[in-house]
């Protein structure tokens, strides 16, 4: 059965630290992994990963893909209250169709 | 202006009541998505679609139905409601190619009493 697990399922970290989130994933076909940050509306796009070892950065947070060891992580460093978010990470399985294979989420809250 | 809208934003509805979501895109995509979300569980698919005439069941669709009336929009319908539909109900559209970023609605709160 493809799966997407994410950990931790939350965190709780003070303005100024660095946080990784993790996500591993067991997808028949995989053609690529996101990542998004949930607040409290829709889903905002923040990284897509297809090739391994590859760092893709935006600002403070940046992302790699292992596709040997079927994980990813997403790092931010310096946090903000404004990170304080639900981060989802998902699997896009070819074998389905394109359909996107969504984890649980990790449940980053930022204290000042 | 939004390049998926969702309509209602917040819904309140007793069970047995037919009620339906609407979904529009800007982003000339083909392929559109129902999502559901609750506390703990995620997102979870229940229809999507990868043209007008081409709709597929995901993995709750029962109790669900979906109409692709253009490219543009894909209607979800609760025919009858009942209380565990309760849930956030997101949109997205993606384009052809397969595991392409998938862009969210902003999501319709549903509340069945």
């Amino acid at each position: 059965e493809d799966k997407v697990v994410q950990s931790p399922l939350s965190l709780v970290v003070h303005e100024g630290d660095t946080v990784t989130l993790n996500c591993s994933y067991e997808v028949t076909n995989f053609r690529s992994l996101l990542w998004y940050k949930q607040e409290k509306k829709a889903p905002t796009f923040l990284f897509m990963l297809t090739s391994s070892g590859i760092e893709k950065k935006s600002g403070r947070l940046s992302s790699i893909l292992d596709k040997k060891e079927l994980f990813s992580i997403l790092n931010i460093t310096a946090t903000q209250t404004g990170d304080s978010a639900v981060y989802l990470c998902a699997v896009g399985d070819g074998g389905s169709q394109g359909n996107l294979i969504f984890g649980k989420g990790t449940k980053l809250s930022v204290k000042p | 202006d939004a390049d998926v809208t969702q309509t209602p934003r917040n819904r309140i509805t007793k069970t047995g009541k037919r009620i339906m979501l609407e979904c529009s895109q800007t982003k000339g995509h083909d392929r559109m998505y129902w999502y559901r979300q609750d506390p703990g569980l995620g997102l979870r698919l229940i229809y999507y679609s990868f043209d007008v005439k081409d709709i597929n069941k995901g993995e709750i669709s029962d109790g669900y139905s979906v109409s692709r009336q253009a490219q543009a929009k894909f209607s979800l319908s609760l025919e009858s409601a009942i209380p565990n539909q309760t849930a956030l109900y997101f949109c997205a559209t993606s384009g052809p190619g397969i595991g392409e970023t998938q862009y969210f609605g902003p999501g319709t709160r549903l509340l069945v009493l």
